[in-house]
């Protein structure tokens, strides 16, 4: 399967603790997102990248997280200092990023955080 | 700000009958519509996409979506559900065809009575 993964599936921390995740795009995409899913909401765009470059960053990505595109292949999300708000499902997407196919975003099936 | 409202949170209907979702949008520039579904234990995909070519959307699975601007909705139809529709259906919209940064609604659960 060349799908988007993401890896861990599950992480349980303690608060205060940092974690990372990290995702793997489909290799001939060069857009990756970053995506988070709270209960009973749907995903909210945190960052996104078009190969290594950093584009843009949601407001809701605060100076605790920092996301990274090495080399524009894979990407690491990092969240230091964990608070117990930061429990949710963080999911990662890749998307070819140009002409028709604009707009379609394949997902990861998602890393949930539960901070203790 | 643009946004997307998902009127209800959870739909049941039986097998076989129609099947309708609604979205409704905030907007005064003409929007990009998405409709994505989330299987349980999958990533979202997507369904279909409104980018200012035809009103009605067709999609995979035998769903269809229609853009009424008048209505600000982009509900989303299937005359005959299936089991295998039951699932998560989030809305999405975006103002900028540039990316893929979109607003999502926050989903309704469709489930499908045998």
């Amino acid at each position: 399967d060349t799908g988007v993964s993401q890896d861990p599936r599950h992480k349980i921390t303690k608060r205060g603790q940092n974690v990372t995740f990290r995702c793997d795009p489909i290799s001939e995409h060069n857009r990756l997102y970053w995506y988070r899913q709270t209960l009973g909401q749907g995903p909210e765009f945190l960052t996104y990248f078009q190969n290594e470059a950093q584009l843009e960053k949601s407001r809701l990505l605060s100076d605790r997280f920092s996301a990274e595109r090495p080399k524009g292949s894979f990407s690491t999300l990092e969240i230091q200092r964990t608070e117990q708000g930061d429990s949710a499902m963080y999911l990662c997407a890749s998307s070819l990023g140009w002409g028709p196919n604009t707009g379609e975003l394949f997902f990861g099936e998602g890393s949930r955080l539960t901070v203790l | 700000a643009q946004s997307v409202t998902q009127l209800g949170s959870h739909v049941s209907v039986s097998e076989g009958a129609l099947v309708l979702l609604r979205c409704n949008y905030s907007s005064s520039v003409p929007p990009y519509l998405f409709w994505y579904v989330q299987y349980p234990n999958q990533g979202l995909q997507l369904l279909l996409k409104y980018t200012s070519a035809a009103t009605l959307v067709k999609g995979i699975n035998g769903f269809e979506a229609e853009f009424k601007k008048s209505e600000t909705s982009f509900h989303l139809t299937k005359p005959s559900a299936h089991m295998s529709d039951a699932a998560e259906y989030f809305c999405a919209v975006s103002f900028n065809f540039g990316n893929e940064k979109l607003t999502f609604g926050t989903g309704t659960r469709l489930t499908i009575i045998p």
